[in-house]
């Protein structure tokens, strides 16, 4: 079956543009996690939906990232005015549940540049 | 913050077991440790989890101590592609299930 999708798999864009990456997470899972990974770091928790709702978004940086999961199953990340600081592999994940032994897989994540 | 530590980075022989410990002192009863590998430029890939029982699957075993206080991941035969960065994650227990990474091991497999 298909895993966690990413698009784009890379974007360039110009500083104080607006961003949008999509997820798709795995058909059926409830829970998605959003991370971000910058150069020789592990990955940073963003946000976590639990079907529609944001349950926890505690590590958003600041109020120009928001993200959205309308109907419980794609996710957007959006980054308004971005800045060069911004420019890392976004990595989005989803688990069947949030359910401590539940394994949660990966996608390819996406890498943005800002210029 | 991350609950776990782990040795920066190692070397294994090909062919050979790679054995990567890692410590998770401060771990809750109920929060299981995980397992993933990132190999350059790719997302990370799930390798294995456990409680408190010794843990095996096709790719890997994991031995958590009695008071689950440390583990270690073990490639019974380590081969070039296993080479990437090996992260030992509790994961947070409660409403979220959110993994926190540390920096993990670089393990390098070499010839």
């Amino acid at each position: 079956g298909a895993g966690v999708s990413q698009t784009p798999s890379n974007k360039v864009t110009e500083k104080g543009k607006y961003v949008e990456l999509r997820c798709d997470p795995i058909s059926g899972h409830t829970a998605l996690y959003w991370y971000r990974q910058s150069l020789g770091q592990g990955p940073e928790f963003l946000i976590y939906f639990q079907g529609t709702g944001a349950a926890d978004d505690s590590g958003l940086p600041n109020d120009r990232f928001f993200a959205v999961r309308p109907e419980g199953s794609v996710s957007t990340l959006k980054i308004q005015r971005t800045e060069r600081g911004d420019s890392a592999v976004y990595l989005c994940a989803s688990s069947l549940s949030p359910a401590t032994n539940t394994e949660a897989f990966f996608g390819q994540g996406t890498r943005l540049t800002v210029v | 913050d991350a609950k776990t530590t782990q040795p920066t980075s190692m070397d294994c022989a090909e062919g050979r077991a790679a054995n990567l410990p890692c410590n998770h002192s401060t771990i809750s009863g109920n929060e299981y440790v995980y397992w993933y590998r990132q190999i350059h430029s790719q997302g990370p890939q799930y390798i294995i989890h456990g409680l408190k029982n010794n843990e095996t699957n096709e790719m890997a075993s994991l031995i958590i101590t009695e008071d689950r206080k440390s583990s270690t991941l073990i490639l019974p035969h380590a081969t070039l592609r296993d080479t990437a960065v090996y992260y030992c994650i509790v994961r947070v227990s409660g409403n979220t299930g959110k993994l926190i990474f540390g920096q993990g091991t670089t393990l390098q497999v070499k010839p």
